[in-house]
């Protein structure tokens, strides 16, 4: 069965301090895509960062970037110098390939503050 | 990244009203579309996902004839919630691919949502 875990179910950060989610995934396949989401209190999901499972460095994008550990089937996100702006929910999602569709599969996020 | 319009973003009808909400594409076509429900403090569940020019694929427990889907472009699918219920009330978001980045990609960007509350 595939499974995204996120054990952290809220965090609390100093600004400008790095912080990490925490991110597991269960599959058995070979090929797959692992997501970050960004959902503020407004409601809207903001794309982040990906990595693919064949994927040899690690995935970064501005101050985002994913700890891609395959063996222990881990994909946590990094985020550096945090800012106010960052206090939002996160969703890690995986995307296997098997299949014919480009189906996500969430784990249940994680509920990040930052404090001044 | 890329924009995906959700319309409307908050409405309040009353029980037994049918309720269409809209999304579109509005800088890349996608063939693929899905749509979400939310509760509160909760992950997304994958209602369906909608296909241009064909049927929605409905996740098992999900009532076809409750949520209906059509996907009548490349920019535009919508989510009709027929005979509306207090208990449909909740959070619907939903999702656009934007392929051509390499099959291995295929990112879902996501509109920004519609409150619906059924009273």
């Amino acid at each position: 069965a595939q499974k995204i875990t996120q054990t952290q179910p809220g965090m609390f950060v100093q600004e400008k301090e790095a912080v990490t989610l925490d991110c597991t995934y269960d599959t058995s396949d070979q090929s797959y895509g692992l997501f970050w989401y960004k959902q503020p209190s407004s409601g809207e999901m903001i794309f982040l960062i990906y990595q693919g499972s064949y994927d040899e460095q690690n995935a970064t994008e501005g101050r985002y970037s994913l700890n891609f550990q395959k063996a222990r089937k881990s994909a946590n996100l990094v985020i550096s110098a945090s800012q106010l702006g960052d206090s939002a929910m996160y969703f890690c999602a995986m995307r296997t390939y098997g299949g014919a569709t480009n189906k996500l599969i969430f784990g249940t996020g994680t509920l990040l503050a930052v404090q001044p | 990244g890329a924009v995906v319009s959700q319309h409307p973003s908050w409405v309040i009808c009353k029980s037994g009203t049918s309720v269409k909400i809209e999304c579109r594409s509005l800088d890349f076509q996608a063939t693929t579309m899905f749509w979400y429900r939310q509760f509160p403090k909760q992950s997304l569940m994958l209602m369906a996902t909608s296909n241009e020019g064909s049927k929605a694929t409905y996740e098992q427990g999900v009532e076809k004839d409750k949520f209906l889907i059509n996907h009548a472009s490349l920019t535009l699918s919508t989510l009709t919630v027929t005979s509306a219920h207090p208990e449909d009330s909740s959070f619907y978001i939903c999702s656009a691919v934007k392929g051509g980045q390499g099959l291995a990609k295929n990112i879902q960007y996501f509109g920004a949502g519609t409150r619906l509350s059924v009273l």
